[in-house]
């Protein structure tokens, strides 16, 4: 399966811990977008990567998120400090390097569950 | 008024029906639309890009109107396997047109 792999599926911390989420695009993407699902929310849009580059984070919480995408290997979402409204679903999206990013489908990976006890 | 709003459902029908979703946005800058559909507790896939002159395919058939800012997806003789969460998404348009905005979406169940 080339889809947009994400790791882990599901992902447990204690308020203060540190999560870090993983994705990695589809074969041949190089556009790489973070989403946040809240209970009972529709996704919304966080940063929008390119390899070695953030392009727009205007989506990200000011302190405790980060987010890169190195030249090799996975897109890492950092959450620093969780706390309990941390607690959500976490999409990553890829899409293809040509053509304006805009009018390309974004194709989802299965998400990570952080849950903050 | 919030930049996608949708049906709120949820929506019952049973199996063969043919049902309707509206969605409205709020940016008239945005230049492309997606119906996608999230199954309980999974990622959103794509169904359908929406286009101006409308579009179909198979059961299914989306239609854009951008002097209300309105979109459409119409299901017909619905199946079992329908039933599911249906996104109406549009970008930001302008220079963050990458940048998707999702509805709440709109829950269908097919009943048999």
């Amino acid at each position: 399966n080339a889809g947009v792999m994400q790791n882990p599926r599901h992902l447990v911390r204690r308020r203060g811990q540190e999560a870090r989420l993983r994705c990695s695009p589809m074969k041949g993407h190089s556009h790489v977008y973070w989403y946040r699902q809240l209970p009972e929310e529709g996704l919304k849009f966080m940063v929008y990567l390119q390899k070695e580059n953030i392009i727009d984070e205007s989506g990200m919480p000011k302190e405790r998120f980060s987010a890169e995408f190195p030249k090799e290997g996975p897109s890492i979402l950092r959450i620093q400090q969780v706390v309990r409204g941390d607690s959500a679903a976490y999409f990553c999206a890829s899409s293809p390097g040509v053509g304006q990013a805009g009018n390309q489908p974004q194709h989802f990976g299965d998400g990570t569950r952080l849950s903050i006890l | 008024r919030k930049e996608v709003e949708q049906d709120p459902g949820p929506f019952n029908v049973p199996e063969g029906a043919t049902v309707a979703f509206n969605c409205t946005y709020s940016n008239s800058a945005s230049q492309s639309f997606f119906w996608y559909r999230q199954d309980c507790r999974k990622e959103p896939k794509l169904l359908m890009s929406v286009y101006s002159s409308g579009n179909e395919d198979g059961r299914f058939t989306a239609q854009l109107n951008r002097a209300s800012q309105y979109i459409s997806l119409l299901i017909r003789d619905s199946k079992l396997s329908d039933s599911a969460t249906y996104l109406c998404v549009v970008n930001r348009g302008g220079g963050s047109n990458y940048k998707l905005t999702f509805g709440k979406g709109t829950l269908l169940t097919v009943n048999p």
